[in-house]
């Protein structure tokens, strides 16, 4: 069952911009993760929130959670040509130990 | 270097013909899970499980298997693969979560299964 979507499905910026990616979910949550994949690859841990956090930084990632909206956001900012990929948002509730990915949003950052 | 491997990378097979995608972790992670990325549906959840002997369907399990006769080691069985289950597949393994730390996962690079 899919808990978190993401939105957009597809965001096309140029480089150094910043991407803005969100992600809405269903039932209450433990933490909330994102992921990269690049084409074809496997999925790559970028940042998770735990669900009493509000706001959180990996260099040039920032992540957002609003329990009451039920809703998270993945700002990264000045885009490189690197950052094209999916990202995805995965989230962890109740007792389970296993995330819950949405389909992701495509980013394409044009150089 | 810590990391998930799966075998193999590509692999074309004709329907009804059993086959294993073995997936292996030097982490000594207690967690793995197998994941099914489609176009358009996003990384399902087909099996997974929580430690040596223990394992749960996940969202998609119908014709596969899983075992976990050891730590390391969490092979994805396709007992009669049929072309529906042709797919980019994905293992993935993480530490349990406790009250006060939280993981993500690490996963493999993927199998990409065509079944004609």
């Amino acid at each position: 069952s899919q808990q978190g979507e993401e939105d957009p499905q597809a965001l096309s910026i140029q480089e150094g911009e910043n991407a803005t990616m969100n992600c809405s979910y269903k039932t209450s949550i433990n933490n909330l993760q994102w992921y990269r994949q690049n084409s074809g690859r496997g999925l790559v841990h970028l940042i998770l929130i735990r669900s009493n956090e509000r706001e959180k930084h990996s260099g040039r990632l920032r992540v957002t959670l609003d329990t009451s909206k039920k809703s998270s956001s993945l700002l990264i900012t000045a885009s490189r040509a690197a950052d094209t990929a999916s990202y995805f948002c995965a989230t962890i509730s109740g007792g389970s130990y296993i995330p819950t990915f949405g389909r992701g949003t495509s980013l394409i950052v044009h150089p | 270097e810590a990391q998930v491997t799966q075998n193999p990378r590509y692999l074309i097979t004709v329907t009804g013909k059993k086959l294993t995608v073995t997936c292996s972790q030097n982490m000594n992670h207690e967690y793995m899970s197998w994941y099914r990325q489609d176009p358009g549906l996003g990384l399902r959840q087909i099996y997974y499980s929580m430690n040596v002997e223990v394992t749960d369907k996940g969202d998609v399990p119908e014709g596969y298997k899983v075992s976990r006769k050891e730590k390391r080691n969490f092979p994805l069985i396709l007992e009669s693969p049929s072309p529906n289950q042709t797919s980019l597949y994905f293992c993935a393994s993480s530490p349990p979560r406790t009250a006060t730390h939280n993981y993500g996962y690490t996963f493999g690079s993927g199998t990409r299964l065509t079944v004609v």
